[in-house]
């Protein structure tokens, strides 16, 4: 079956660490790419995305990714985290053009001062 | 831009009650609105794709007469938990897509219902 999997389902980390999540997907062919964010009590936003071209994408507020293709990840990167970037982190595939996403179960990240 | 809200935000409502969720797109017309269902400490579930004009296109398991959706307009989706029970009670979020590529998802801020 078709499956996203988000390796941490809960991270607690200092003010300027390195933050690294791991994303990996089951979906065969092209695939979209997101990751989403969720701050404590907001709407989910989009940090970055892929659809094609370079591997490494840049997103909002530091944070980048990076496709790999060979091995089904799109793993998240920030590398040096603030407080602020406590919230709910989201990996999600996109299988198709139409924008249809499949979530993976998410991470909850805990930035301490 | 890409703004998209959800009314209401809260609900309670008595077992067997329906409720209609409202979905808008503030800025932009959306071809095609997501509804999800996230339960606590878990992950989004797609519930349904409706397009504008056409029926919605449920995903496995979830009860197309249950949960009645309608996408009238290019800015309006509504969510309808027909008989609502307890079970029902989660946080309904949608989302919208607008309409052209890259068919990017925006997300509304979520409605909590509480069936009592």
């Amino acid at each position: 079956a078709q499956s996203v999997s988000q390796h941490n389902h809960h991270v607690i980390l200092s003010e300027a660490a390195s933050l690294e999540l791991g994303c990996n997907y089951s979906y065969g062919g092209t695939v979209n790419l997101f990751w989403y964010v969720q701050y404590p009590g907001q709407h989910l936003q989009l940090l970055l995305k892929y659809f094609s071209g370079d591997p490494l994408v840049k997103g909002i507020k530091g944070f980048e990714a990076e496709f790999i293709k060979s091995k089904f990840s799109f793993n998240l990167r920030k590398p040096s985290v603030q407080w602020s970037d406590t919230a709910e982190y989201f990996c999600a595939v996109g299988p198709d053009s139409w924008g249809k996403l499949q979530f993976g179960a998410g991470t909850q990240v805990v930035v301490t001062p | 831009g890409a703004v998209v809200s959800q009314h209401p935000s809260r609900v309670i409502c008595k077992s067997g009650t329906s409720v209609k969720i409202e979905c808008r797109s503030l800025d932009f017309q959306a071809t095609t609105m997501f509804w999800y269902r996230q339960f606590p400490k878990k992950s989004l579930m797609l519930m349904a794709t409706s397009n504008e004009g056409s029926k919605a296109t449920y995903e496995q398991g979830v009860e197309k007469d249950k949960f009645l959706i309608n996408h009238a307009s290019l800015t309006l989706s509504t969510l309808t938990v027909t008989s609502a029970h307890p079970e029902d009670s989660s946080f309904y979020i949608c989302s919208a897509s607008g309409t052209g590529p890259p068919y990017e998802q925006y997300f509304g801020p979520g409605t909590r219902l509480t069936v009592t």
